[in-house]
């Protein structure tokens, strides 16, 4: 198996526009978290999905953020507009089955606002 | 949304010695208690875990101690090892998703 796949694992862009950070889960896989990582916050948790219905968004700093789960294999988290504040690293992971199982964690994307 | 709280933020340790981290969490729901190990440039990794009905899981050179009264738990890593040298984040669940701990980095010296 792939594992989660996430893309770009780059990405640098201006202050106001719009970003879109993408998420392949593990085939079989049914929850879909998407997380932030900074220095100063840790690992945060923004939303997360089950059987591409999202579960819990309150994680979500504010209404520029956004995610979908379009199929079972898929999810995007998009910003829009994009400031400075939201630069880290963003992960998507994913379980099998329900409480208490292993989260599979993609490699991250680095986003850069400037 | 910080319910776990981990210590300390950074720890440098000796090759041979042992690492210990600390967490401590609040909701008394929790009931999954995993180690995550994360490497730079990846994403985090599981390590071991626990359930509240033990109070101790060992593997490998990896130890979790479980105080449910204290609601707290901790990482003991046995003969650390350069290799070992990464941020380790605690977390917990109470059948939802994964809340996690700042992470401590963990600097094992040669």
């Amino acid at each position: 198996d792939a594992g989660v796949i996430q893309s770009p694992r780059h990405e640098v862009t201006e202050m106001g526009q719009e970003v879109t950070l993408r998420c392949k889960l593990i085939s079989g896989h049914n929850s879909l978290f998407w997380y932030r990582q900074t220095m100063m916050r840790g690992l945060e948790l923004l939303i997360y999905f089950n059987n591409n219905v999202p579960i819990d968004d309150s994680g979500m700093p504010e209404d520029r953020f956004s995610a979908k789960m379009p199929n079972a294999s898929f999810s995007t988290l998009k910003i829009q507009p994009s400031e400075p504040r939201d630069s880290a690293v963003y992960f998507c992971a994913s379980t099998k089955g329900s409480q208490g199982t292993e989260a599979f964690f993609g490699q991250g994307t680095r986003l850069t606002v400037v | 949304q910080q319910q776990v709280k981990q210590s300390p933020q950074s720890l440098i340790v000796q090759k041979g010695g042992i690492s210990i981290i600390n967490c401590a969490y609040e909701n008394t729901a929790f009931d999954y208690f995993p180690w995550y190990q994360q490497f730079p440039g990846k994403g985090p990794a599981l390590l071991i875990a626990i359930r509240p009905d033990v109070s101790e899981k060992k593997e490998g050179r990896f130890t979790i101690s479980f105080n449910k009264s204290a609601k707290q738990f901790s990482l003991h890593i046995m003969d650390s090892q350069p290799g070992d040298s990464a941020t380790y984040f605690c977390a917990a669940e109470a059948g939802t998703a994964l809340i996690f701990g700042k992470g401590t980095t963990l600097s094992v010296s040669s």
